[in-house]
């Protein structure tokens, strides 16, 4: 169980052009989601965090009208770059968490993540 | 916000030896201290994780060590083998009911040689 997909895994696209990313939970219901974003040999970074049936919230620096999340339903969370530019090329997970499990005595949610989308602007 | 920093970037161990990969954390308040590792393209996987009224964790050939007060932890790796070899991060959150926020460490890519 915890299972959580991503689609597309791959997508190249040309400048200018806007894509988008869905993350799905497949057996569980999340009202929260989050997305990071991860470049070549570098860690996650954390761009947003997705609520289902309100507004994402977005980490410092991450622009809201660039990146648009939309949270429709318990199991998906989708990701639009908007008129994405080279630099934009990332690597971009989504987590859910999902639970309860124990450990140390106390119950919290696990992160599941995504495969991952690797995107490519030209 | 919560910062964490890992050391080292890199490490290469000999088929056999220990790794030994550390972290630091800013936030007092962090109370959940995940490990995990990725493979080149792929998702995290969680290894082993640590909450903060625990010192220590073992499973297997994995361990994590915890200092609150120094707001330092640790993963240890015991007889290392060429299936190690990936890119670790650690990361630390506060544990709320509907998820916890995740902040990574810079990553640790180890490379265990035959």
């Amino acid at each position: 169980g915890a299972v959580v997909s991503q689609h597309p895994s791959r997508v190249i696209c040309k400048s200018g052009t806007s894509v988008k990313i869905e993350c799905r939970s497949l057996d569980f219901q999340a009202t929260t989601m989050f997305w990071y974003r991860q470049f070549p040999k570098q860690s996650l970074m954390l761009m947003a965090t997705s609520n289902e049936g309100s507004k994402a919230t977005y980490e410092q620096g991450v622009e809201k009208d660039k990146f648009l999340i939309n949270h429709a339903s318990l199991t998906l969370s989708t990701l639009t770059v908007t008129s994405a530019h080279p630099e934009d090329s990332s690597f971009y997970i989504c987590s859910a968490p999902h639970g309860p499990r124990t450990s140390g005595g106390a119950h919290f949610n696990e992160q599941f993540f995504g495969p991952g989308t690797r995107l490519t602007v030209l | 916000g919560e910062n964490v920093e890992q050391h080292p970037s890199t490490l290469s161990v000999q088929e056999g030896d220990s790794a030994v990969i550390k972290c630091t954390y800013s936030d007092s308040a962090s109370n959940y201290f995940p490990w995990y590792k990725q493979e080149l393209g792929k998702r995290p996987q969680l290894i082993i994780d640590i909450r903060s009224n625990v010192g220590e964790k073992k499973d297997q050939r994995i361990a994590v060590t915890l200092n609150k007060t120094a707001k330092h932890f640790s993963l240890h790796i015991t007889e290392t083998q060429p299936e190690d070899s990936a890119v670790y991060f650690c990361a630390a959150s506060k544990v709320k009911a509907a998820g916890n926020k995740l902040t990574f460490g810079g990553g640790t890519r180890v490379l265990v040689k035959p």
